[in-house]
């Protein structure tokens, strides 16, 4: 089975950095994704990491260390509209199948 | 702009209908589409594999004969939600593999289902 494991809730400051943790448990472990989603929306593609190391763009930022079973988002000059949750979803098997956690639920204030 | 689309957004249907959901990958084939529910507060839980021209792979606990998947093309995917109960109230949302670079899954926006 898969094993995905994020922080619930972040609070940060506007204009901040915020780094989102997650830890995950897989088979067949071909990548993983980090998504945005706004409350009552489906998700929005934010990052893909495939190989470890840091991927840039823009303003938000994906870290990924397959040996240990790790990645992180950053996300830079907080915005109010970056108030949503950031799920971090590990791809597997011949399928490319994609499993979500219960993702972080990020508060930005004022 | 949108690489997925669905159809309808948002649903409300009497109990023991039938409601049919499209899936649609815009400007490029997908052989593989996938279908999540999710309860509010919750998350996304995948329900099925669309497979292009052959069965859907179910999750387990998801009934097959409850949840009709047809991938009948190269840019469509169907979920049908047969007789459908209160308990199926739920946001359905598919998504799709997009060969971009590297390849992307991309979302629907999401059917919002309501049985009364």
């Amino acid at each position: 089975g898969q094993n995905i494991d994020q922080p619930t809730e972040m609070t940060a400051t506007e204009g901040a950095i915020v780094q989102i943790n997650c830890t995950y448990q897989t088979s067949g472990f071909n990548g993983l994704f980090w998504y945005q989603q706004h409350a009552g929306e489906a998700p929005t593609f934010l990052s893909y990491n495939v190989l470890d190391g840091l991927e840039e763009k823009g303003r938000f930022s994906s870290f990924l260390s397959r040996s240990k079973g790790y990645s992180y988002l950053l996300l830079k000059e907080l915005q109010m509209k970056d108030s949503a949750s950031y799920l971090c979803a590990p791809r597997t098997g011949g399928y490319q199948k994609v499993t979500f956690g219960t993702g972080t639920k990020l508060q930005v204030i004022p | 702009g949108a690489v997925v689309s669905q159809h309808p957004s948002r649903v409300i249907c009497k109990s023991g209908t039938s409601v049919k959901i499209e899936c649609r990958s815009l400007d490029f084939q997908a052989t593989t589409m996938f279908w999540y529910r999710q309860f509010p507060k919750q998350s996304l839980m995948l329900m099925a594999t669309s497979n292009e021209g052959s069965k859907a792979t179910y999750e387990q606990g998801v009934e097959k004969d409850k949840f009709l998947i047809n991938h009948a093309s190269l840019t469509l995917s169907t979920l049908t939600v047969t007789s459908a109960h209160p308990e199926d109230s739920s946001f359905y949302i598919c998504s799709a593999n997009r060969l971009a670079g590297v390849e992307t899954q991309y979302f629907g926006p999401g059917t919002r289902l309501l049985v009364l």
